[in-house]
């Protein structure tokens, strides 16, 4: 069974960091791309980043280009976003995704992590 | 970027209902399209992919259809079990984006 498990969310004052991680388990960590995707409080969905299967090659939605930062550990099966700079208007629940495929460009997130909590406020 | 447009923002319906939602992008994006479920307090749910292929698990009772630039989804016999808000995804480029999302009601 596909588990993706989060951990990280918290209250956070505008300008600060965090850094969310998502533990996978169930499948080749390493054969297919991760996604985060976020939603605001009664909003839809937000793509913010993704990463290729190897590590190599990422991308960062405008919104959050320069500010935050996705990356993988392999040896410990861990997704990473490291958010600096926050701003009110990043809160949101966070989502970790699993993608279908190794490629980053094939956005079809076929699991998905239970979301976590972040609050930007003074 | 390549924007969608997903209609109706929300929905009323019947237990045994066909349900349909429409999702139009502003530019072609071939069949690269997905659609995901959404309960309330939970995370999405991959239920269509490609456009028209069920993702493994899903009830045969939805589908989708459509390439270029308009497609459907449809719910042929709407269950209780299906309140939830449901958005199509483009990924023929990134970034990835979301339709704004149509919350299904009984």
């Amino acid at each position: 069974e596909i588990q993706l498990l989060q951990s990280g969310g918290a209250l956070v004052q505008p300008g600060g960091s965090l850094r969310l991680s998502c533990v996978a388990s169930g499948f080749t960590f390493t054969s297919f791309a991760m996604n985060w995707v976020r939603q605001a409080p009664g909003k839809g969905l937000e793509w913010v980043s993704a990463i290729s299967g190897s590590g190599e090659t990422t991308y960062h939605a405008d919104s959050v280009k320069g500010r935050f930062t996705i990356s993988r550990d392999k040896s410990k099966n861990t997704l990473y976003l490291q958010m600096n700079s926050l701003r009110a208007e990043d809160t949101a629940i966070y989502y970790c995704a699993k993608s279908a495929s190794s490629m980053m460009v094939v956005v079809v997130l076929d699991s998905w992590g239970q979301g976590t909590l972040v609050t930007v406020s003074s | 970027d390549i924007q969608m447009t997903q209609s109706p923002s929300s929905l009323s319906a019947s237990v045994g209902d066909r349900v349909t939602i429409t999702c139009q992008a502003n530019h072609e994006i071939s069949i690269y399209l997905n659609w995901y479920q959404q309960r309330p307090g939970k995370a999405p749910k991959l239920l269509i992919y490609e456009a028209t292929n069920l993702e493994t698990g899903v009830p045969a009772r939805f589908s989708g259809s459509g390439s270029g630039t308009a497609f459907t989804f449809t719910i042929s016999s709407l269950q209780p079990e299906d309140v939830a808000t449901y958005f199509c995804q483009q990924y023929d480029n990134l970034p990835p984006l979301f339709g704004g999302g149509t919350k299904v009601d009984i």
